[in-house]
């Protein structure tokens, strides 16, 4: 597609579910970063991939968050056991060459009850 | 480590009016600049850039010059419209970092009146 999609939008989650987040990244696009921005603050890193390998994940909170990205392309984050201070809006970014050609996703808005 | 301070929020300002929103950094290389911006529903979006000392990053208007001896970047626009409100986010990447990840600021939001 023309932009990073992400799906679902919204998700409401109960404390202590599961919950996974889907990342389509701009076909062809090597680099793919997740963002976690939780309200009122600015976007923080979690994790970088390029292509499939999983280079940075110095950001992750805990090991709750998981994600991969195992054919190179579409990416998942997955948080286990979720809290309440997970909810935030997570971003997805993919880019062909580093900071000049980022393109951020409208990201999945997650709110734990 | 990599940090990037700007001012709070909101800001409210009526249609034609100059716009400033301050943004300072910290970094231990050699950054890049960004402001992007983020309408309500949608992504964050670049707005400009400025890769080294003294140069000015422009577009829509929005002009912001990459100062090292204040580590500042600050935002401005002479005349702002309604469709400038937005929440704005200063940013740097660190050449030092491989992997070109953002440090963003809090965010600033901006209200146009008309």
């Amino acid at each position: 597609g023309a932009g990073v999609s992400q799906s679902p939008r919204y998700k409401v989650a109960k404390r202590g579910q599961d919950v996974a987040l889907r990342c389509d990244p701009i076909s062809g696009h090597v680099s793919l970063f997740w963002y976690q921005q939780a309200l009122g603050q600015g976007p923080e890193f979690l994790t970088y991939f390029q292509n499939e390998a999983q280079l940075d994940k110095s950001g992750l909170p805990s090991d709750r968050f998981f994600a991969e990205r195992p054919e190179g392309s579409v990416s998942t984050l997955k948080i286990q056991r979720t809290q309440q201070e997970d909810s935030a809006v997570y971003l997805c970014a993919s880019s062909s060459q580093g900071v000049d050609g980022y393109t951020f996703g409208s990201g999945t808005r997650l709110t734990v009850v | 480590g990599d940090s990037v301070t700007q001012m709070e929020g909101p800001v409210t300002l009526s249609e034609e009016a100059f716009l400033t929103i301050n943004c300072t950094y910290t970094a231990t290389g050699y950054p890049s600049l960004f402001w992007y911006v983020q309408y309500p529903g949608e992504g964050l979006q670049l707005l400009l850039k400025a890769t080294k000392a003294d140069d000015k990053g422009s577009n829509k208007g929005f002009e912001a010059t990459y100062r090292k001896e204040t580590t500042s970047f600050h935002l401005e626009k002479g005349s702002v419209q309604v469709s400038d409100s937005a929440v704005y986010f200063c940013a740097l990447s660190d050449r030092g970092d491989n992997f070109n990840k953002f440090y963003f600021g809090s965010g600033t939001k901006l209200n146009v009146k008309p």
